[in-house]
């Protein structure tokens, strides 16, 4: 099994912030890392495909990078509505699926 | 418009049994892998199983195989999840998602959820 290290497990911030959440795999996934953020109550959304590619509907501050196994999610200026967990998941095989432990955003 | 809707989710005993549903809509189901993930109270996410368009391919989590079938139905556009043997490490919001056919595996829409209750 891949094991996912997501770093922090929380983040106090301010809107405008930028702010970057890793993500560190216990193997190389290449680049098939997708990253979901999740509200309170809701399903999770998917914001990040293949390490890098946005998906569709979601606003440029989010951006996704590496491959390997280190990742990382930026999101460059943090409005009311990013406050969230967000959790990294390879991609690589349906033999080595896990989520991350999430990283709670909050003000 | 693509949506997901699960039922069946209930209080249940140790050692009892459920099935769970998800209802699709909007999208060729049949041309799409299926999986369940769940989040216990106050945990993260957990894959729990997927399985491919023409149910040739299934594949569990170590935690529920022997326990858990994951089934679907093309015709009915439905997946399914049958829960064996649950324990209250099974208590948790059970989502249904679509795997995106785009890239890697990486999971575009989810169902609402529905909680499995495992407790006497």
């Amino acid at each position: 099994d891949i094991q996912m290290t997501q770093s922090p497990s929380s983040v106090s911030a301010s809107v405008g912030d930028r702010i970057t959440i890793t993500c560190r795999a216990s193997q190389s996934v290449s680049r098939w890392l997708a990253w979901y953020q999740q509200k309170p109550g809701k399903a999770p959304k998917l914001l990040i495909y293949a390490g890098s590619s946005l998906q569709s509907g979601v606003p440029s501050r989010f951006s996704g990078s590496g491959s390997g196994t280190d990742f990382a999610l930026t999101i460059s200026s943090l409005q009311p509505e990013d406050f969230a967990t967000y959790y990294c998941q390879p991609g690589e095989s349906f033999l080595s699926l896990s989520f991350g432990g999430g990283t709670k955003v909050e003000i | 418009e693509v949506q997901l809707v699960e039922s069946g989710g209930d209080l249940v005993q140790p050692g009892g049994s459920l099935r769970l549903s998800c209802a699709a809509s909007g999208f060729t189901f049949s041309s799409y892998w299926m999986t369940w993930v769940r989040q216990a109270p106050g945990k993260g996410l957990e894959w729990v199983a997927s399985i491919k368009q023409d149910e040739s391919e299934k594949y569990y989590v170590a935690s529920v195989k022997g326990r858990f079938t994951i089934s679907r139905d093309n015709a009915k556009n439905s997946l399914y999840l049958q829960m064996a043997s649950l324990t209250a490490e099974d208590t948790a919001v059970y989502f249904c998602a679509r795997e995106t056919y785009a890239s890697g595996i990486e999971f575009d829409y989810w169902g609402q959820g529905t909680l499995v209750t495992v407790s006497s």
